[in-house]
């Protein structure tokens, strides 16, 4: 089936750690995503790629790092110079182009700081 | 910079209430307008509005896109517990990445 595997569920972090989200996509889309869901603050654009090999920073991506080597993978890094961390990640997908078309979301990664 | 607001943030009803969900913004260019349901972990994807689609329904859920007054409402009728989720509402200008609203978290008792 196609779609979007995030991995892990649930991460645990140790201050000063880095640690790194997984996300794998099969649906042959070009554009990937990051966001970070906090209570009451709905999703908010952590990086983005349109293409691989490239990538832009969204609206809050200091303390985060990706890379984008294949088509199918855009794992995101969460450093240790993030200082609130702890929060619900998804990661998105989608053909960006002429044609309107909706993002296909991942389960999501918890995120929390021990 | 560009926004979009919902309300309410938080609503609560009993089943076989109606609901009605808005969701307003203030972009450039605007080329559409999303909506998606949050159950526990991945946004799912309801609905597309755009200038040349503005008005869609599935089974009990329809939206409405009124570009005049830079809105969209999501009407969910006779409501059931399986509907409680969270709501996010996003929006996509010409050349611009989604830009999501905070979400409406509807809760649906017995």
């Amino acid at each position: 089936d196609g779609g979007i595997t995030q991995s892990p569920k649930y991460l645990f972090r140790k201050e000063g750690q880095n640690v790194t989200l997984s996300c794998e996509q099969n649906l042959n889309h070009d554009a990937m995503y990051w966001y970070r869901q906090d209570p009451g603050q709905g999703l908010r654009l952590i990086y983005y790629s349109q293409i691989v090999n490239d990538f832009q920073k969204g609206d809050i991506a200091e303390g985060y790092s990706v890379s984008r080597e294949k088509k199918e993978s855009f794992p995101l890094t969460v450093t240790s110079a993030q200082k609130n961390p702890t929060a619900f990640y998804l990661c998105a997908s989608r053909t960006p182009g002429q044609t309107n078309t909706e993002a296909f979301f991942g389960q999501g990664t918890r995120l929390t700081v021990v | 910079e560009d926004k979009v607001v919902q309300s309410p943030l938080s609503l609560v009803v009993h089943e076989g209430d109606t609901v009605t969900l808005n969701c307003s913004y203030e972009v450039t260019n605007f080329r559409s307008l999303l909506w998606y349901k949050q159950e526990k972990k991945a946004p799912t994807f309801l609905f597309m509005l755009t200038s040349s689609g503005i008005e869609k329904k599935s089974g009990r859920l329809s939206s409405i896109l009124d570009k005049k007054e830079l809105s969209s409402i999501l009407n969910i009728t006779a409501t059931q517990t399986g509907d409680s989720a969270i709501y996010l509402c996003a929006v996509e200008a010409l050349g611009q990445n989604f830009v999501f609203g905070p979400g409406t978290r509807l809760s649906v008792l017995p």
